[in-house]
């Protein structure tokens, strides 16, 4: 099973509407983030969070919001979708115990918004 | 200014040969580490090798090797006996440990196409 998984795989939704995507993890790591990829620009951070109390922005929260409800679960949400949020959405964790914190990546959320 | 800069948008290589995918970084904090990410068409971003900057060695991972030069700021990728399975984009990306050890910062990618 993966380590990291993410809910739904693939969605697709209209402009104005919320939407939620989820991400679980059993490798026991503290650290979880959300990225984006957009083609031609690689990855970015949204949000992170370093443990279930602790919460933070990244380069570019606007229109997003996380909720960190437990070690395990990170979910991001979209309050009111639009168009250029059509993107990639990828949940990352990583282990602060280890000197190299590797982010391991879990497959991806391909969303549309119409 | 760019933080990771991979130049090769493409590169080619013949199934069972070696390739060198270039990566160079900037970064002022002496204490960083240096990533390469696999992502094949499927779309996962698969972890491959990491490189800390007070490394000695450079790192080895199976057939990935990491060619680590400190002074010029590169963090080539070297992939030996390509697969057909190599095929992907890769991602250099760094993490600064005193200025942002939040999070990575990624390059844009190079699409690598392994051929028969």
């Amino acid at each position: 099973d993966a380590d990291v998984t993410q809910t739904p795989r693939n969605r697709i939704t209209k402009t104005g509407k919320r939407i939620m995507l989820e991400c679980s993890q059993t490798k026991g790591h503290d650290r979880m983030y959300w990225y984006r990829q957009d083609p031609g620009l690689g990855l970015r951070l949204i949000y992170y969070s370093f443990d279930v109390k602790d919460i933070n922005k990244g380069e570019i929260s606007d229109g997003y919001s996380v909720s960190r409800q437990a070690q395990a679960k990170f979910s991001l949400s979209l309050e009111s979708a639009i168009p250029n949020q059509t993107a990639l959405y990828f949940c990352a964790t990583s282990d602060h115990g280890t000197g190299e914190e590797t982010q391991y990546f879990g497959p991806g959320t391909r969303l549309l918004v119409l | 200014a760019q933080k990771i800069t991979q130049t090769q948008p493409g590169m080619f290589v013949q199934e069972k040969e070696a390739v060198t995918l270039d990566c160079t970084y900037d970064t002022s904090d002496p204490s960083y580490g240096l990533f390469w990410y696999k992502q094949p068409s499927s779309g996962e971003m698969i972890f491959l090798i990491y490189q800390g900057s007070y490394d000695q060695q450079n790192a080895t991972e199976g057939r990935y090797s990491l060619n680590f030069q400190k002074a010029r700021k590169s963090a080539n990728l070297v992939i030996s006996a390509s697969q057909l399975g190599d095929s992907a984009m890769y991602f250099c990306a760094m993490r600064e440990v005193n200025t942002g050890f939040q999070k990575l910062v990624f390059g844009t990618g190079t699409r690598l196409l392994v051929s028969p």
